[in-house]
């Protein structure tokens, strides 16, 4: 089972700012990996899937980057509705597919 | 729109059974393999299973594995997970959501499955 990690646990951002998130795999996943935000009482939204690829409807202030076992979340210009717990997700080898543990951006 | 709508969570003593129900709106359901995810309270997102376009591949978290059963009735757009022998450790919100290649797009709100005596 690939392990993925993610740091940092949480991370704080004046509003405007540049949120630098990563996550690291166990093994290389090539570019299968996706990126999720999930906000409190909601369900997860998918951002950014084969690792650098917007999905519909994200801003263009989300970009994705990274390949084999190391990946990068970037926000540039973090808004308000930005404060959120961010998962990436591996789907190269599976089952399962494994989720890191989760970043949670707050206001700083 | 895609939609999602899990039921069927509640409160069920440890070793007793659940089904989960979602039903799926605004996509062709038939094309698409269907996920279930969960998340315990205050933690991550561990994903439980998947189940592919025509119902013929399935495939388990270990932890489920032997005790959950995905499946899927295309003909009413609906995804199913039975749940058998629940262990206070499957206390979790319960997600279905749309595959789309291998990975999980759309997802439902979620159905809160608490296993307690």
């Amino acid at each position: 089972e690939i392990v993925m990690t993610q740091s940092p646990a949480t991370l704080s951002v004046s509003p405007g700012g540049r949120a630098t998130l990563s996550c690291r795999a166990s093994l290389s996943v090539s570019s299968n990996l996706a990126w999720y935000q999930q906000k409190p009482g909601q369900a997860p939204r998918l951002l950014i899937y084969d690792a650098s690829s917007r999905a519909a409807g994200i801003p263009a202030r989300f970009s994705g980057s990274g390949s084999g076992t190391e990946f990068t979340l970037t926000i540039s210009g973090v808004h308000s509705e930005d404060f959120a717990v961010y998962y990436c997700q591996q789907y190269n080898d599976w089952p399962p597919l494994t989720f890191g543990g989760g970043t949670k951006v707050e206001i700083k | 729109q895609v939609q999602l709508v899990e039921s069927g969570g509640g409160v069920v003593q440890p070793g007793r059974s659940l089904r989960l129900s979602c039903a799926a709106s605004g996509f062709t359901f038939s094309s698409n393999g269907m996920h279930w995810v969960r998340q315990a309270p205050g933690k991550g997102l561990e994903w439980v299973a998947v189940i592919s376009y025509d119902g013929s591949q399935k495939y388990y978290a270990n932890s489920v594995k032997g005790r959950f059963t995905i499946s899927r009735d295309n003909s009413k757009s609906m995804v199913f997970v039975q749940m058998n022998s629940l262990r206070a450790d499957d206390t979790a919100v319960y997600y279905c959501a749309k595959g789309i290649r291998t990975f999980p797009d759309d997802w439902g709100q979620g159905t809160l499955v608490t296993v307690s005596s």
